[in-house]
C-alpha cells in the first residue's frame, strides 16, 4: 500500500529562520511527487511537481528536492505570510489527474 | 478565469440523511476527482470521473457515489450519513491528455453531521 509520511507535524520559525520539511514515501513506481500549500478554510494550492531523483524546483523562498525515498521542502528566510499547512502527495499513475496519496501535512507558523 | 468552484460552502446534516455536493471544474479541464479531508489530516481520494464515468475509486463504501455531467461538472452523493462523514470535501480538476498534470482544488464543502 502506498504511504506518504511528513515530518514534523508542526514547525514554528522566527521570520528569517530557514528550515526544511520532510516527506518520506513508499510508492511503487512513483510517477510524480507533488507539494501543495493549504491555508485555513481553503483548498490545497499547487506548488511543485518533481518527477525523478535529483530534480529540484524553486519558487520564491521555497525549494523542493527529491531523492529515491524522500522529498524536502526548503524554506529560506521565511516570512509570516508563508504560514500555512504544507502537504506532500505521491502519484504512480500516468493518466491526467491520477489519484494522489497525501501525507498528513506540516503546519508551519512563522512569527514576525 | 474561474478556478474550481464548489457548492455549498458549508452544510449541516443529521445522521442518516443524504447529501449532494456540487463541483464545477476549472475552465478547460475535463477530469474531476473528489477527496475527503478530516480535520488535521491530509486529503483522502474518494473517486475520479472522466468522460462521465467513474475511472478510479479509493477505499470508500458504496454510500459514496458520484456523477459527471456532459459539461464536466460533477456531484458527490453520500447516503445514510454517519458522524464520521464530517469533513471537508474537496473537488479537484486537471488538464486533459497531460501525464501527471497537477490537480487544481476548489475550496471545498465543509460537511458537519450531527
Amino acid at each position: 500500500e502506498d504511504q506518504v509520511t511528513q515530518s514534523p507535524e508542526a514547525l514554528r520559525l522566527q521570520e528569517g529562520e530557514s528550515s526544511s520539511l520532510n516527506c518520506s514515501y513508499t510508492v511503487s513506481g512513483l510517477r510524480g511527487l507533488f507539494w501543495y500549500r493549504q491555508d485555513p478554510g481553503k483548498g490545497p494550492e499547487f506548488l511543485f511537481t518533481l518527477y525523478s531523483a535529483g530534480e529540484e524546483k524553486e519558487k520564491e523562498r521555497l525549494k523542493a528536492t527529491l531523492t529515491k525515498k524522500e522529498s524536502f521542502l526548503h524554506i529560506t528566510a521565511p516570512k509570516p505570510e508563508d504560514s500555512a499547512t504544507y502537504l506532500c502527495a505521491a502519484s504512480r499513475g500516468e493518466t491526467s489527474g491520477s489519484r494522489l496519496t497525501f501525507g498528513e501535512g506540516t503546519q508551519l507558523t512563522v512569527n514576525p | 478565469d474561474a478556478g474550481v468552484t464548489q457548492s455549498p460552502t458549508h452544510l449541516i446534516k443529521t445522521r442518516g440523511q443524504q447529501v449532494t455536493l456540487r463541483c464545477s471544474p476549472k475552465s478547460g479541464h475535463d477530469t474531476v476527482s473528489w477527496y475527503q479531508q478530516a480535520l488535521g489530516q491530509g486529503p483522502q481520494f474518494i473517486f475520479q470521473y472522466y468522460e462521465e464515468e467513474e475511472r478510479q475509486r479509493g477505499n470508500f463504501p458504496d454510500r459514496f457515489s458520484g456523477h459527471q455531467f456532459p459539461n464536466y461538472s460533477s456531484e458527490l452523493n453520500v447516503n445514510a450519513l454517519l458522524l464520521g462523514d464530517s469533513a471537508l470535501y474537496l473537488c479537484a480538476s486537471s488538464t486533459p491528455g497531460r501525464t501527471n498534470s497537477p490537480l487544481h482544488f476548489g475550496n471545498g464543502t465543509r460537511l458537519t453531521v450531527t
